[in-house]
This record gives C-alpha cells, structure tokens and sequence, in this order.
C-alpha cells in the first residue's frame, strides 16, 4: 500500500522563476494539505484541497497555489520564487474534509538561488 | 503567533531513560493533540494522538499526558533508545477545521 508520494525529491530554482510540486496521497484518502517547513521549524500550513476545491488557506500570499485533480492528486505552484521561499515542502493526504490524522510525505526540498 | 510552544528545543537522554517533552496552547477550541516523529530526510510519521476528554494516553513506550485546565501536554518516551533519536513535533487542531498548529520541535538525542 503505497504512502504518500511526492516528486521531485530536491530542486533548485532561481529567483523570479516558477516552480511546480506534485503529490500522489496515500491510498483511500481524498484531502490533500501542503505544508512549508523551514530549516529547524515545524511545518506551516499553506492550504487544503478536498472535492478539488481549496478548503481552507493559510498565512501565504496569492503566488502559492494549488490543485487538486479528480484522482486526488494535488499540484502546489509557486510564482515569482524568492529566497525565503527555500524550504521542504510536505505533502500530507488525509480521509474526509476535517482534520483527521495527517500522512505526510518525505517531501520536496527546495532551494531558491 | 505561535499558536502551540514546544520545549525544551533539544534533549539528550541515556539509553534507557526517559524522555519527556512539553507543549502549550492558547487555543481552547483545539480538540486534537498529535505528536509527530521525523528522522531526517523523511516526512513527519504520526507517534500518538490525543482527545481532551482523556487525561492520559499509552502506546507501547510513549505516552501523552494532557492537562486541560493548564493547556499543557506532554510526550513521555519511556526506556529511551539510540533509535528514538529524532525531532517531535507537536501539534494542535479542531476537529471541524482544516489546519494543524505545529510546534517548533524538540531534537531528540539518545546517547548508547
């Protein structure tokens, strides 16, 4: 029973440029939530997607974005990256719209030169 | 704001000893409380959780204790291992929303 994937696993980007994540959630859930984890902190919410829909948003601004496809894979964009943008950006997929246990993924580690 | 403040930042611990860590909230609608486990290069892995309507909660080695009065929780790791050896993380949630609070975590190391 494959976990939650994500891909790629490491990317480096430039400042300026776009970026685009990918997450496959684990088998049987249908809401998918992408977390940002800076070096040395816990993760932030970003936002939710349940029914392809954003649920729920964080303290981000508009150049992160999302979606969520039919299969209940989800897509996270990010625009006009800047330095502070580096981080590991987590992938969790759960069951049902409200919180239930999260399953993260490993991650994908971005770093914005 | 951080909504939920973890401490201490960093343990070291003996094999075989016992490790505790402790959190705080504001939030009183918060009703679900996990901890999270995560050994470099991986995602954090559900440990335990707990509901406030319990005050203690046992899984194998770890257990929860949760103050409700004081907004404190805490994760007890008894019989400490070298494999223990990680960052938890606690958080915070409401049942009806849709975004866990993270701490800030706790670097755990355990000394053979």
């Amino acid at each position: 029973d494959a976990g939650v994937t994500q891909s790629p696993t490491h990317l480096i980007k430039t400042r300026g440029q776009q970026v685009t994540l990918r997450c496959s959630p684990k088998s049987g859930h249908d809401t998918v939530s992408w977390y940002q984890q800076a070096l040395g902190q816990g993760p932030q919410f970003i936002f939710q997607y349940y029914e392809e829909e954003e649920r729920q948003r964080g303290n981000f601004p508009d150049r992160f974005s999302g979606h969520q496809f039919p299969n209940y894979s989800s897509e996270l964009n990010v625009n006009a990256l800047l330095l502070g943008d580096s981080a590991l950006y987590l992938c969790a997929s759960s069951f049902g719209q409200y919180n239930s246990p999260l399953h993260f993924g490993n991650g994908t580690r971005l770093t914005v030169t | 704001q951080q909504q939920v403040k973890q401490s201490p930042q960093s343990l070291i611990v003996q094999k075989g000893g016992i490790s505790i860590i402790n959190c705080a909230y504001e939030n009183t609608a918060f009703d679900y409380f996990p901890w999270y486990q995560q050994f470099p290069g991986k995602g954090p892995a559900l440990l335990i959780a707990i509901r406030p309507d319990v005050s203690e909660k046992k899984e194998g080695r770890f257990t929860i204790s949760f103050n409700k009065s004081a907004k404190q929780f805490s994760l007890h790791i008894m019989d400490s291992q070298p494999g223990d050896s990680a960052t938890y993380f606690c958080a915070a949630s409401i049942v009806t929303g849709n975004q866990f609070y993270f701490g800030t975590g706790t670097s755990l190391t355990v000394i053979p």
